[in-house]
């Protein structure tokens, strides 16, 4: 599986912009590059994904990169409830199955 | 509402006895997996369905079985349970093709003791 790295953790102040990084260097052509966050003692929820061209969401934005190589997660005003461990992930398009590998993830600390 | 139900939430067992962890979505989705999140090594993929009667091993299968009779359904069973199977488990399902995302379980706590 193509593997993604994103820095252990990142902090932000309530209400101002997260832009969460990824880097995805041997991402394949067919690759759709995945988001999802973790709440404390909740399961994986699903953010946003995307292919080629830059998605917006009600939960997020998400830009990537021309050469797709890396991608940015931006939460535009963070809440309390934005703190959560955030996983980039690259699943595989075509006919595969769309296995999801979890890497470590972001922990993301938001200050009131 | 549009979920993934897991059964039961918390279950503190003893090695050897079988137990299974049911997990129903009402989606009508092709595809499910079960996951197991341990501290420091993630989460992991044990099993995954891709439609009813299709089913293959994830990263960690070994002491697992699974079954999907019913596109609804997709059971995990522990036939003789370990303590190294002490874990935090998650049921997860999606539409088939990349271009949809995963719905997670709220998870289930197991205890082998």
């Amino acid at each position: 599986d193509a593997k993604t790295t994103q820095p252990n953790s990142m902090e932000s102040n309530e209400e101002e912009p997260v832009h969460l990084p990824c880097n995805h260097s041997t991402i394949s052509g067919t690759d759709y590059i995945h988001w999802y966050r973790q709440l404390p003692s909740q399961g994986p929820e699903y953010v946003i994904h995307g292919l080629t061209s830059n998605v917006n969401n009600r939960m997020a934005s998400l830009a990537i990169a021309e050469d797709r190589k890396s991608s940015t997660l931006i939460l535009h005003r963070a809440t309390l409830r934005d703190a959560a461990v955030y996983y980039c992930i690259l699943m595989a398009g075509g006919t595969s199955y769309g296995k999801l590998t979890f890497g470590q993830g972001t922990i993301l600390t938001v200050h009131p | 509402e549009a979920q993934v139900t897991q059964n039961p939430r918390y279950l503190i067992t003893v090695t050897g006895k079988k137990l299974t962890v049911t997990c129903s979505q009402n989606m009508n989705h092709e595809y499910m997996s079960w996951y197991r999140q341990d501290p420091g090594l993630g989460l992991r993929q044990i099993y995954y369905s891709m439609n009813v009667e299709v089913t293959d091993k994830g990263d960690v299968p070994e002491g697992y079985k699974v079954s999907r009779k019913e596109k609804r359904n997709f059971p995990l069973i522990l036939e003789s349970p370990s303590p190294n199977q002490t874990s935090l488990y998650f049921c997860a399902s999606r539409l088939s093709g990349a271009n949809y995302g995963y719905t997670f379980g709220s998870g289930t706590r197991l205890t082998v003791v």
